[in-house]
């Protein structure tokens, strides 16, 4: 059954503290991305990585970090820097960088209090 | 910066009726313009993309409609059914990312 796994669906986090998002694929896929949705501004891109030990960042990137030690997983790190992180999380991937179908995890709503 | 830009925000449809939403780019550096559908509580999914050189496009009841020189396009679903509320969203393709529209809700009543 492939797919992109997003965990856990709901995560909640006190204010300070660092907070890292699971994203899982095995679909084979070269292309992982991180967006951020908000009611009103669509999907905004956090980070994406192309191939395993590289990523670039995306629109929104301050206050976040991300890792790609292996081609299936691509975990996010929401730091304390940043200022609003309460939000719904998506994690994607695409066969290739250019590929205009991506495949989107069900994602993970983050509530920090 | 906003490069694709997407209206309604939101749109109520009677159920058989044609709902249709609209989107306009600014770069023409984009090659293909996909459209993404979100059902509540999951991760998009792709409905339909077109290329530049194509004027419409149909799949069943949706339909996407080009027009290269006003530099817009739409999404037209035809027979509007309860089942296709949910949220779209309209999307343009730069050589590195999709860029995204704002996304538009749409309710269809039975």
């Amino acid at each position: 059954d492939g797919g992109i796994t997003q965990s856990p669906k709901y995560l909640f986090r006190k204010e300070g503290q660092n907070v890292t998002l699971s994203c899982e694929q095995n679909l084979n896929h070269d292309a992982m991305y991180w967006y951020r949705q908000d009611p009103g501004q669509g999907l905004r891109l956090i980070y994406y990585s192309q191939i395993v030990n590289d990523f670039q960042k995306g629109d929104i990137a301050e206050g976040y970090s991300v890792s790609r030690e292996k081609k299936e997983s691509f975990p996010l790190t929401v730091t304390s820097a940043q200022k609003n992180p309460t939000a719904f999380y998506l994690c994607a991937s695409s066969i290739q960088r250019d590929s205009y179908e991506q495949y989107f995890g069900p994602g993970t709503r983050l509530t920090v209090t | 910066q906003q490069q694709v830009k997407q209206s309604p925000q939101s749109l109520i449809v009677q159920k058989g009726g044609i709902s249709i939403i609209n989107c306009a780019y600014e770069n023409t550096a984009f090659d293909y313009f996909p459209w993404y559908q979100q059902f509540p509580g999951k991760g998009p999914a792709l409905l339909i993309a077109i290329r530049p050189d194509v004027s419409e496009k149909k799949e069943g009841r949706f339909t996407i409609s080009f027009n290269k020189s006003a530099k817009q396009f739409s999404l037209h679903i035809m027979d509007s059914q309860p089942g296709d509320s949910a949220t779209y969203f309209c999307a343009a393709r730069r050589p590195d990312k999709l860029i995204f529209g704002t996304g538009t809700r749409l309710q269809v009543f039975p």
